[in-house]
């Protein structure tokens, strides 16, 4: 058990570019969860995946946000024609559901920087 | 109303004392409960999980569960500096719905 494995840990980019962040959950955990946080806040749902199916997309999923998860293994969110306000740490978390404990573990976060 | 509240703090407590943090929550049929931990920069961190009414203690952690109240806390005895962090309380419908956390300072 390696635990979640996020990539890349900081992004820097340019408002306007586009960014991908991949998720590795930990080995045949079913459940995959995106979440944002920013200074101060809690972190807030964006989408997850049970196995390969995206089952809930928050409204703060704008449409320049898509996440996948072939396969049912890995995970990507790209954000696309970033915004200065999608500075955040961007986390990853996974969860053996119906394994027992229902209990979800967070990957280290990617912190994205729009400038 | 937000689903889940905290009191955001900062909370002093010295060390050695009892850290108590609190969590009210809005959706009643709300089954399984949770605390993390965070330090500053870094991901939360699993702490403990509650389903049942009453209290479920883990080392110096205690976690206290009143579904009728719909309230949650957190008990840290014998509190140490490496306690001072941010304390997110979390309702897991489906998902994890968190708060906005409460900062907690063990002054030594």
């Amino acid at each position: 058990d390696t635990g979640v494995s996020q990539d890349p840990r900081h992004k820097i980019t340019k408002r306007g570019q586009n960014v991908t962040f991949r998720c590795d959950p930990i080995s045949e955990h079913n459940r995959l969860y995106w979440y944002r946080q920013t200074l101060g806040q809690g972190p807030e749902f964006l989408t997850y995946f049970q196995n390969e199916a995206q089952l809930e997309k928050s409204r703060l999923l704008s449409d320049r946000f898509s996440a996948e998860r072939p396969k049912g293994s890995f995970s990507t969110l790209e954000i696309q024609r970033t915004e200065q306000g999608d500075s955040a740490m961007y986390l990853c978390a996974s969860e053996d559901r119906g394994g027992g404990g229902n209990t979800i573990y967070f990957g280290e976060g990617s912190w994205l920087t729009v400038v | 109303q937000k689903e889940v509240e905290q009191n955001s703090g900062p909370l002093s407590v010295p060390e050695g004392a009892i850290a108590s943090l609190n969590c009210t929550y809005s959706d009643r049929g709300s089954q399984s409960f949770f605390w993390y931990r965070q330090y500053s920069g870094k991901s939360p961190e699993l702490i403990m999980f509650i389903y049942s009414n009453g209290d479920k203690e883990d080392g110096r952690f205690t976690a206290q569960l009143n579904k009728a109240s719909q309230y949650v806390s957190l008990l840290i005895r014998d509190s140490q500096p490496s306690d001072s962090a941010t304390y997110l309380c979390a309702v897991n419908n489906e998902k994890l719905t968190f708060g906005t956390g409460t900062r907690l300072t063990i002054i030594p």
